[in-house]
């Protein structure tokens, strides 16, 4: 099994669409979250962090169930700009600086 | 803000050659990583340093060796290239303070190395 998993997509939606990308993780231990959003031959960057209440910054919206070793990231009202993969990101285990990264679900938001 | 440098964006060389990839931060951070990005692969760790001369094993260091003589700077070394480590290569560095949500990771814009 996968450290982290997600469903590789595409996810084709038209603007305006509300789209939701889940992912799993393995280990139990895990402390930190994120997705990281990855435009085309770029680098990674951070989009949000995900925390145990749930958070939200603007148009995103991101969940954790650590019961179930479930995150979740839903986009609202999709820009076109918002074509991009995104990459579910947790932490190897308990007080580890290391990530373990998702091989990213590709969003793509057509007119 | 965060800056994190990569000493070339493209570069190709033969097998047999000794590659040497640089990467510099500017925000003092602990810790720095090599990643390596292959399609459908992902994200995959090579080494990463969490001080000066520090250094540990990532996912996959075979083939690969790494130097992080001064605190902004680490290095990632390909002792004698092979057509399999052609490939984006990325580095990364995070604060090392404690704590979860200092975990973030800051990346570089990537070298895509071509081994012929």
């Amino acid at each position: 099994r996968k450290e982290v998993e997600q469903d590789p997509g595409p996810f084709n939606v038209p603007e305006g669409a509300t789209v939701a990308f889940n992912c799993t993780y393995s280990n139990s231990a895990s402390q930190s979250f994120f997705w990281y959003r990855q435009d085309c031959r770029k680098e990674p960057k951070l989009l949000m962090s995900v925390y145990s209440s749930g958070n939200e910054d603007g148009r995103f919206t991101a969940q954790l169930n650590r019961a179930s070793q479930y995150i979740s990231l839903l986009i609202r009202d999709s820009k076109l700009s918002d074509s991009a993969t995104y990459l579910c990101v947790v932490n190897a285990g308990y007080n580890t600086d290391k990530l373990i990264f998702g091989t990213g679900t590709r969003l793509q938001v057509f007119p | 803000d965060v800056k994190v440098t990569q000493s070339s964006r493209y570069l190709v060389k033969r097998t047999g050659e000794k590659v040497f990839l640089e990467c510099v931060q500017d925000m003092d951070h602990e810790n720095m990583f090599w990643y390596r990005q292959d399609p459908g692969l992902g994200l995959r760790l090579i080494y990463f340093s969490y001080d000066v001369k520090m250094k540990e094993k990532g996912d996959i260091p075979e083939g690969y060796s790494v130097s992080r003589e001064k605190k902004e700077r680490f290095s990632l070394i390909l002792e004698s290239a092979s057509t399999n480590q052609t490939s984006m290569y990325l580095c990364a560095s995070s604060s090392g303070l404690a704590g979860p949500r200092y975990n973030e990771q800051f990346f570089g814009p990537g070298t895509r190395l071509t081994v012929l």
